[in-house]
């Protein structure tokens, strides 16, 4: 059945980057993208990014600068990583399954990260 | 960026209930293919959301019929028409007509 499941730390301190794995089983991410979306009680839920299946990436403008998601096909991995983070970049971090810019039918359990000193 | 506003915040039910669900987009979310980019997910505490309906009307794999959506344009329905115990959670409803995709503030249905 469709998986994802996400990796990563739960504390990161102010201006460090925070780098998540998401790893996919029972479909291939050469058919699918892989969104990122995250949820904080402040902004609600916001999306950040995809990788499609071709390779290219598309993102959040408000987030272009420091947001980087990239993919290892033959390992079914999804790679995230964003810089510079601070206070209100604490929220929870999914990743999520779509075609195109679709409906997200499948989404990881969710990261969930602090940003504190 | 196109705005998603539901209404109400919060919807006290009692089970068995009919309840529907608005939402409104800031923008006509109908896309030059002709379908409407609406989606709706539920989430339950402590999960990740779960799409119910998408593209206006057509139910995810598994989901009840007793769930239906409906609208045009910019205006959005979500009805549940008798609501079960396994149904209460936060519903969101989300864009996917224009990037970046986004998603209303959610509607928490809870018992009464």
């Amino acid at each position: 059945q469709v998986q994802l499941k996400q990796s990563g730390p739960g504390l990161v301190q102010p201006s460090q980057s925070l780098s998540i794995t998401c790893t996919v089983s029972g479909f291939s991410l050469t058919n699918y993208g892989v969104h990122w979306v995250r949820q904080s009680p402040g902004k609600g839920l916001e999306w950040l990014g995809v990788i499609w299946s071709g390779g290219s990436s598309d993102y959040n403008a408000a987030f272009i600068s420091r947001l980087s998601i990239s993919k290892d096909n033959s390992k079914s991995q999804v790679f995230f990583k964003m810089n510079s983070l601070q206070a209100d970049d604490t929220a929870i971090y999914f990743c999520a399954r779509s075609l195109y810019y679709g409906y997200f039918d499948y989404w990881g359990r969710g990261t969930i990260l602090t940003v504190s000193s | 960026d196109v705005v998603m506003t539901q209404i109400p915040l919060s919807l006290p039910v009692s089970l068995g209930d009919q309840v529907s669900i608005s939402c409104r987009s800031s923008q006509s979310l109908v896309h030059s293919n002709g379908n409407t980019y609406l989606h709706w997910y539920l989430q339950k505490p402590g999960q990740s959301p779960k799409l119910l309906i998408y593209k206006l009307s057509n139910r995810f794999s598994g989901v009840p019929d007793r769930f239906s959506g409906s609208g045009s344009g910019t205006d959005f329905t979500l009805e549940i028409s008798r609501v079960e115990t396994e149904d209460l959670g936060v519903y969101f409803c989300s864009q996917s007509a224009h990037v970046p995709p986004t998603f209303g503030g959610g509607t928490k249905l809870e018992i009464k």
